[in-house]
């Protein structure tokens, strides 16, 4: 059965110091490895999705990398606004549905 | 540009009545998808759907059921509400299944 794990469950940050989310992953097969944002009472926003191990992807101050069994979020000299949960998804090869990890709680205080 | 809207946002109803949330996408996109959220449990499927009446079970789907006769509506019904059905309802939507789903902006359905 898949599995995601995410750590940690919260992180607090000072505006402007950088640090890196974790989601570890089981599957039998990798399709796609998916990271969402989520804002309270909101739903999750599509942020990056990764397929091969070695993929980056980049957008403003977010940055995410992916190996064969874990992904790291990279949020370089975060603001206040990059507060959210950041959850963590994977699809395996031979299923159509994403299975979630239960998220990283970031707070970036100003 | 939501492209995707559940309705109604909030609902609250009693134990035993049939319940149904609506789903709409403007986007023509050939997946759609019913979670729920619930603290310690993170987002689990309960339904999907792979084209116009095609539909599949996900890992929470008792006590559940589906339909889908458009492609831009995806009705979640729950049979005879429970308690432990109280939770937040999120639809998605997808271009294919390989590609990344767009949520919805969820409905919180409380059971009482």
């Amino acid at each position: 059965e898949d599995q995601v794990t995410q750590s940690p469950e919260a992180l607090r940050l000072q505006e402007g110091e950088s640090s890196s989310l974790n989601c570890s992953y089981t599957v039998s097969g990798l399709r796609g490895l998916f990271w969402y944002r989520q804002d309270p009472g909101k739903g999750p926003e599509f942020l990056f999705t990764l397929y091969s191990a070695g993929e980056e992807k980049e957008k403003e101050r977010l940055k995410a990398t992916l190996t064969k069994k874990e992904s790291f979020l990279h949020i370089t000299a975060p603001k206040p606004e990059d507060s959210a949960t950041y959850l963590c998804a994977v699809q395996e090869t031979s299923g159509s549905r994403l299975t979630f990890g239960e998220g990283t709680q970031l707070t970036v205080n100003p | 540009d939501a492209g995707i809207t559940q309705s109604p946002r909030h609902k609250v109803t009693e134990t035993g009545t049939p319940v149904t949330l609506r789903c709409h996408q403007t986007e023509n996109h050939r997946y759609m998808y019913w979670y729920r959220q619930d603290p310690g449990h993170g987002l689990r499927l309960i339904h999907y759907s792979y084209g116009v009446k095609d539909t599949d079970k996900g890992e929470v789907s008792d006590g559940y059921s589906v339909s889908r006769s458009k492609t831009e509506d995806f009705l979640l019904t729950l049979e005879s509400a429970t308690s432990s059905q109280t939770s937040v309802y999120f639809c998605a939507m997808g271009r294919e299944v390989s590609t990344e789903a767009f949520f919805g902006q969820g409905t919180r359905l409380t059971v009482v």
